[in-house]
């Protein structure tokens, strides 16, 4: 079955103390991407990834690193959090990432990370 | 930069009824535009886009969407609604990120409550 899998689903932590979200997909896919989520605001591309070694900035990428060292992972990594982190992370991947006509474009959602910084 | 607006933050409809979840886009060039709904505990799933072609696009779960390039809207439309039709559903423009590549620009979702 296609899937992007996350993990925590929940995690309560403290300000400043390190932690990685993980994110795996099993499609093969080349273009994987992270968002926060937060009411009134929808949702927010954090970072992106074109490919292995491959990553770049999107709308709110402060705060947070990422790492592609493998195709079908992509961790996020909140070095010191704060509690305006505290939000709702999705990854997501999609098969490519171009913008030519006939790219499908289509992202395939994980299920979810809700983030509590105390 | 593209941008879509979703006016309203919740929708109320009786099962059996028609509903309709609005969307307005800002673009410059053509629009690529996508619906997407969200279950409660679950991640966002594709419902249907728009890229080129008809403007009444057919998508997942008898939903359809309207393109109207006068009006600049991409509105969410089901004949009849179910009462598991509710979820939080977001509009979506593609949009060209710092290095060129596709990103989506999501709306900030609406949530449409289907009564028994």
């Amino acid at each position: 079955e296609a899937q992007v899998t996350q993990n925590p689903r929940y995690l309560i932590t403290v300000t400043g103390k390190k932690l990685t979200v993980t994110c795996s997909q099993n499609m093969n896919h080349e273009y994987m991407s992270w968002y926060r989520q937060d009411p009134g605001l929808g949702l927010r591309q954090i970072y992106y990834s074109m490919n292995v070694e491959v990553t770049d900035k999107g709308d709110v990428p402060e705060g947070y690193k990422v790492s592609r060292k493998e195709k079908r992972n992509f961790p996020l990594i909140l070095e010191s959090p704060s509690p305006n982190q505290t939000s709702l992370y999705f990854c997501a991947s999609s098969s490519y990432g171009g913008m030519a006509a006939g790219a499908k474009n289509i992202q395939y959602f994980g299920a979810g990370t809700r983030l509590s910084v105390l | 930069a593209q941008s879509v607006a979703q006016p309203e933050d919740q929708v109320n409809v009786a099962e059996g009824n028609p509903l309709t979840v609005k969307c307005t886009y800002s673009v410059s060039g053509n629009p690529y535009l996508f619906w997407y709904v969200q279950y409660p505990n679950r991640g966002l799933q594709f419902l249907l886009k728009y890229i080129t072609g008809d403007n009444l696009v057919k998508g997942s779960y008898g939903f359809e969407a309207e393109f109207n390039k006068s009006q600049t809207s991409f509105h969410l439309k089901k004949p009849s609604a179910l009462v598991s039709d509710s979820a939080l559903y977001f509009c979506a423009v593609r949009d060209k990120g710092n290095t060129g590549f596709q990103k989506l620009v999501f709306g900030t979702g609406t949530r449409l409550l289907v009564s028994p």
